[in-house]
């Protein structure tokens, strides 16, 4: 399958701890964007990468989030000292090339924080 | 300025119909839209897109038409099936960064 993918699918954690999701992109896809999408709701932009940089983080992003994309092929999101409001989807998309390229979305990672 | 209003926010069509989901932008640096669909669980896949250049873009059963001077979008399924059933957004990008700004969703459900 050569789809992207993202690990773990779903992840159910206690207020105030740490969790980590990674992303692994399409193979030749530069780009490399996350997203939260909370219960009837469209996803918000949180980050991108164009390969190994960071280009953009939505203000979302507390500092609780960090995200990275060493070498410019997988990506992690992590959340620090969860909160219950973290509760969501985070979907990870990427894409090719400089313009609107298609961005082509994971199956999600849905957070569950009690 | 941001923002993308989708309506409905629900929309019931029988089988065979005709499925009209509406977006309206209100930033004209947006200049790429896309709409995707998305099941339950699962990520949003992408149906069709189309740039502010041409008024209109078929793609199967999946049409989109585009009104420039009316900052509005739509997305037509002709002949909907029972495996049309899910959720449908809309969404724009600018050239400046490509970050998806998406509508509120419309859950659609094709009665058999």
């Amino acid at each position: 399958d050569t789809g992207v993918s993202q690990d773990p699918r779903h992840k159910i954690t206690k207020r105030g701890q740490n969790v980590t999701f990674r992303c692994d992109p399409i193979s030749e896809h530069n780009r490399l964007y996350w997203y939260r999408q909370t219960l009837g709701q469209g996803p918000e932009f949180l980050t991108y990468f164009q390969n190994e940089a960071q280009l953009e983080k939505s203000r979302l992003l507390s500092d609780r989030f960090s995200a990275e994309r060493p070498k410019g092929s997988f990506s992690t999101l992590e959340i620090q000292r969860t909160e219950q409001g973290d509760s969501a989807m985070y979907l990870c998309a990427s894409s090719w090339g400089r313009g609107h390229y298609e961005q082509y979305f994971g199956p999600g990672t849905r957070l569950t924080v009690t | 300025q941001q923002q993308v209003k989708q309506s409905p926010q629900s929309l019931i069509v029988q089988k065979g119909g005709i499925s009209i989901i509406n977006c309206a932008y209100e930033n004209t640096a947006f200049d790429y839209f896309p709409w995707y669909q998305q099941f339950p669980g699962k990520g949003p896949a992408l149906l069709i897109a189309i740039r502010p250049d041409v008024s209109e873009k078929k793609e199967g059963r999946f049409t989109i038409s585009f009104n420039k001077s009316a900052k509005q979008f739509s997305l037509h399924i002709m002949d909907s099936q029972p495996g049309d059933s899910a959720t449908y957004f809309c969404a724009a990008s600018m050239d400046s960064n490509y970050q998806l700004i998406w509508g509120a969703g419309t859950k659609l459900i094709i009665k058999p």
